[in-house]
């Protein structure tokens, strides 16, 4: 299956601080691109969609001030969330989506907020 | 709405005995159906997937899935467990022509009994 990567794999930053995480397509190029959130021992819940060239869609309820997607080419997504605070303390994991409706999943980001 | 359900939460089976794991799906029409296992700490790996035809699927790690219109299911099986097949499993659907928006169902974590 394809490759997709994401960077850093765990950070740790002060409250109030900006983080940025990288996404890549690795050995295919992805118009879509999906990021995701997983909350210990839950299942993952969609933030947004990341479309090559345009706005990302974000599902209801997820603040798009607060977690802002870059999806600037075909191969790199980015999410930055802003003024991170303890509650924004998750595993943030992205896909690629391909031309067959199959999503190939980052290894995901361990962010903790202190 | 549309919805994924795993019945059970956690399920604990000993090492060499068979494996199902339940799935039902919520949707309008079939939609595509995805097995993902998820280790601790770790991203997702897709298990396998249904789109069409034979509605028995084959996969990875010998897991195999049989979709059953009738009873909106889409359940994992195993015929033999092994210890290293302890993990989270997620079942998910995309609606088809749904613009590969994955939902997940909310896991199960299988535990293997040496």
């Amino acid at each position: 299956g394809a490759v997709v990567s994401q960077h850093p794999s765990w950070v740790i930053c002060k409250s109030g601080t900006s983080v940025k995480i990288e996404c890549r397509s690795l050995d295919f190029q992805a118009t879509t691109m999906f990021w995701y959130r997983q909350f210990p021992k839950q299942s993952l819940m969609l933030m947004a969609t990341s479309n090559e060239g345009s706005k990302a869609t974000y599902e209801q309820g997820v603040e798009k001030d607060k977690f802002l997607i870059n999806h600037a080419s075909l191969t790199l997504s980015t999410l930055t969330v802003t003024s991170a605070h303890p509650e924004d303390s998750s595993f943030y994991i992205c896909t690629s989506a391909g031309s067959t409706d199959t999503q190939y999943f980052g290894p995901g980001t361990r962010l903790t907020v202190l | 709405a549309q919805s994924v359900t795993q019945p059970d939460i956690h399920i604990t089976v000993s090492e060499g005995a068979s494996l199902e794991l339940r799935c039902n799906y919520s949707y309008g029409a079939t939609p595509y159906l995805f097995w993902y296992v998820q280790s601790p700490g770790q991203g997702l790996q897709l298990l396998l997937k249904y789109f069409s035809g034979d509605t028995l699927v084959q996969g990875i790690k010998g897991f195999e899935a049989e979709f059953k219109r009738s009873q909106s299911s889409f359940n994992l099986r195993k015929p033999s467990v092994h210890w290293s097949d302890a993990a989270e499993y997620f079942c998910a659907a995309i609606l088809t022509g749904g613009g590969n928006k994955l939902t997940f169902g909310t896991g199960t974590q299988l535990k293997v009994e040496l």
